[in-house]
């Protein structure tokens, strides 16, 4: 059964970079039939696509964070990685990773989410 | 950009009842648009993929219809287990974006 799991710091100052893995279990990430991605929800708010990469290079970003975000592989781990620099209390969110279906072009689990909280 | 909107908002029904939730994109996206089901807490879970295929092992009182830029989700009788945020999402193209929701809550 696949399982995606969000991990990483659940605080982050003002100004520094948050960080979190997305660990897949019951499938791989090299999959050609899936993208993986990244998507953010502000407490109380709606959701927010940050990025989805394909495991052979095409990384596609949000514009509006494209400037301060990146998303890596680790295929050996079958782990991705989120990196979001200059962070601000707008950036507080429950963070999920999820598996892009090609076919049907959706998102596909999700992961459980994890908060992320912005203050010095 | 493509926006995305939905409406209602928010929305009361009783346990049995009809719902139906419309999504509206700012431009034409096909048939690339999802729905996905979002109870307190708990990640958004995907219902309908390409505005009318129901996903597996989501129960078949849910239905989408639609193309271009307007769209619809049926719940055709209403369950306990159906109140939550509904979310609409175009995979039309990137950025992809979602609607802002709409809660279904008991009446």
């Amino acid at each position: 059964q696949l399982q995606l799991q969000e991990s990483g710091p659940r605080l982050v100052k003002p100004s520094e970079i948050l960080s979190l893995t997305c660990t897949v279990s019951g499938d791989s990430i090299t999959s050609s039939s899936y993208y993986w991605g990244w998507i953010r929800q502000p407490p109380g708010k709606g959701l927010e696509w940050i990025g989805s990469f394909y495991y052979s290079g095409n990384t596609y970003y949000n514009p509006s964070l494209k400037s301060r975000v990146s998303i890596s592989v680790d295929t050996s781990k079958n782990q991705f990685s989120l990196k979001l620099t200059s962070v601000t209390a707008a950036d507080a969110a429950v963070y999920y990773c999820a598996r892009y279906v090609v076919e049907a072009q959706g998102f596909d689990p999700w992961g459980q989410g994890t908060l992320v909280t912005v203050s010095s | 950009d493509i926006q995305m909107t939905q409406s209602p908002s928010s929305l009361s029904a009783f346990v049995g009842d009809r719902v139906t939730i419309t999504c509206r994109a700012s431009q034409n996206i096909g048939r690339y648009l999802n729905w996905y089901q979002q109870k307190p807490g708990k990640a958004p879970k995907l219902l309908i993929y390409t505005a009318s295929s129901l996903q597996s092992g989501v129960p078949s009182r849910f239905s989408g219809s639609g193309s271009g830029t307007d769209f619809t989700l049926t719940i055709s009788s209403l369950q306990p287990a159906d109140f939550a945020t509904y979310y609409c999402q175009q995979s039309y193209s990137t950025p992809f974006t979602f609607g802002p929701g709409t809660k279904v809550d008991i009446k």
